[in-house]
């Protein structure tokens, strides 16, 4: 079954670049979009950007200038990097599979806490 | 604040039935059919309970039914359940410059 599995550091001081990894079984990412998502403690979702299979990418205006997708197919993983993190990028950030309007399979989630 | 406005609680005793609000615009919720309805137990990843205003994955129980009217689309569940208790969040298609929108947000307390 299809499965993803987010990782990386978990703390990031303020000013650096967070970068996180999804690691995907059960279906190749050549096929389908993908996203990720994040949730800051105690509040709701954000999108935050989509990949597709051929490497096209497509980001939330209020992240744009900081966002980084990118994927890799011979591991079958796609990776987000954020740059210039402040104490608000501290969330849950979340990996998924992404289908005509919808996400049907989310990764368990992975902590990124900013600070010094 | 969020795109899209959902209530920030709402509450059933077990057996009842209780309906979530999603209010967006025209540009979002009233303008295309994708929205999605996610459900989140505490300290766990989202899962699908509705894509397609009313389509439900596999597995999910009809129970669960989506609508949509206007700008507004709508979560009813049905034969409430303890398990049901968590926090529900709307999406939708929002055009190409900003594909997903989501809701704030709405706890569902089974009484």
């Amino acid at each position: 079954q299809v499965q993803l599995q987010e990782s990386g550091p978990g703390l990031v001081k303020p000013a650096e670049t967070l970068s996180l990894t999804c690691t995907v079984s059960g279906v190749s990412i050549r096929s389908y979009f993908w996203s990720w998502i994040r949730q800051p403690p105690g509040k709701g979702l954000e999108w935050i950007g989509y990949i597709s299979y051929s490497g096209s990418t497509n980001y939330n205006p209020s992240l744009k200038s900081r966002v980084t997708m990118s994927l890799d197919t011979s591991r079958n993983h796609f990776s987000l990097r954020l740059t210039s993190v402040t104490a608000a990028d501290t969330a849950v950030y979340y990996c998924a599979r992404s289908v005509p309007g919808t996400m049907d399979y989310w990764g368990q989630g992975a902590l990124v806490t900013v600070s010094s | 604040q969020s795109a899209l406005t959902q209530p920030p609680s709402a509450s059933g005793s077990p057996g009842q039935s209780v309906t979530i609000s999603c209010t967006g615009t025209s540009s979002d919720v009233g303008g295309y059919n994708y929205v999605s309805w996610y459900q989140q137990h505490p300290g766990k990843a989202p899962k699908v309970m509705i894509y397609e205003v009313r389509q439900r994955p596999s597995g999910v129980p009809d129970r669960f039914s989506g609508s949509k009217s206007g700008n507004t689309a709508s979560l009813t569940v049905s034969g409430l359940q303890a398990d049901d208790e968590a926090d529900y969040y709307c999406s939708s298609y929002a055009g190409s410059n900003n594909p997903v929108v989501f809701g704030g947000g709405t706890k569902l307390t089974v009484l």
